[in-house]
């Protein structure tokens, strides 16, 4: 089974600075998605990117990118000049390809809070 | 707008009464999620629906019924409601299966809906 692992349970970063967020996952499979989801206190469920394991070309959008490390199984998000909207729950989340045959669900780490300061 | 409603967003309830949390999305989803969410366990599947009558079990269906009787809709039931099951519930619903590195792969999520059972 599919296993995702986040071992910070909380982070600070102040305004403008760069903070890293962990992932860890196991599995098997060699064809997956990956994503970060935010959760703000609005409890909404916010895509913030996603990489594919068949890409060897790490995802960015905006502020946000990640270091995608597969022989590793390593999945960490990077956001860049933090911004007090910033301020969430965030989620590492493993899905498996639904071409393997089975309905894909998506297995979610237990999440990192992040603070961020003036 | 492409989206995923459930209701009710908020809910309290007595051990035992039967209660429904509707969810519909308009996205024209082949797949469609249950989720519950605990403090320091993430989210966790509870049913999926890869379609029009087809339901599976995820990792923690014991308590739950669904059904998929239309596309849109995938309704999450608690027969007989127990303290247990306090905590905020989330539907997600993707399109099927469009192969490696479709977009369609990204669960979108409702807004959840938060459950008290005294």
């Amino acid at each position: 089974a599919q296993t995702v692992t986040q071992s910070q349970p909380e982070m600070s970063v102040q305004e403008a600075e760069t903070v890293t967020l962990s992932c860890t996952y196991d599995t098997s499979e060699s064809d997956y998605y990956l994503f970060w989801y935010k959760q703000p206190p609005s409890r909404q469920m916010i895509l913030v990117i996603r990489q594919e394991a068949y890409k060897q070309q790490n995802a960015t959008e905006n502020r946000f990118s990640v270091n995608f490390q597969k022989a590793a199984k390593s999945f960490s998000l990077k956001i860049s000049d933090s911004q007090l909207g910033d301020a969430a729950m965030y989620f590492c989340a493993y899905r498996r390809d639904p071409r393997a045959g089975t309905a894909s669900k998506l297995t979610f780490g237990t999440g990192t809070r992040l603070q961020v300061t003036l | 707008e492409a989206q995923v409603t459930q209701n009710p967003r908020y809910l309290i309830t007595v051990t035992g009464k039967k209660l429904t949390v509707t969810c519909s999305q308009n996205m024209n989803h082949e797949y469609m999620s249950w989720y519950r969410q605990d403090p320091g366990l993430g989210l966790r599947q509870i049913y999926y629906s890869m379609n029009v009558e087809v339901t599976d079990k995820g990792d923690v269906p014991e308590g739950y019924k669904v059904s998929r009787k239309e596309k849109r809709n995938f309704p999450l039931i608690l027969e007989s409601p127990s303290p247990n099951q306090t905590s905020l519930y989330f539907c997600a619903s993707s399109a099927g299966n469009r192969g490696v590195g479709s977009g369609a792969n990204v669960l979108t999520f409702g807004a959840g809906s938060r459950l008290t059972v005294l």
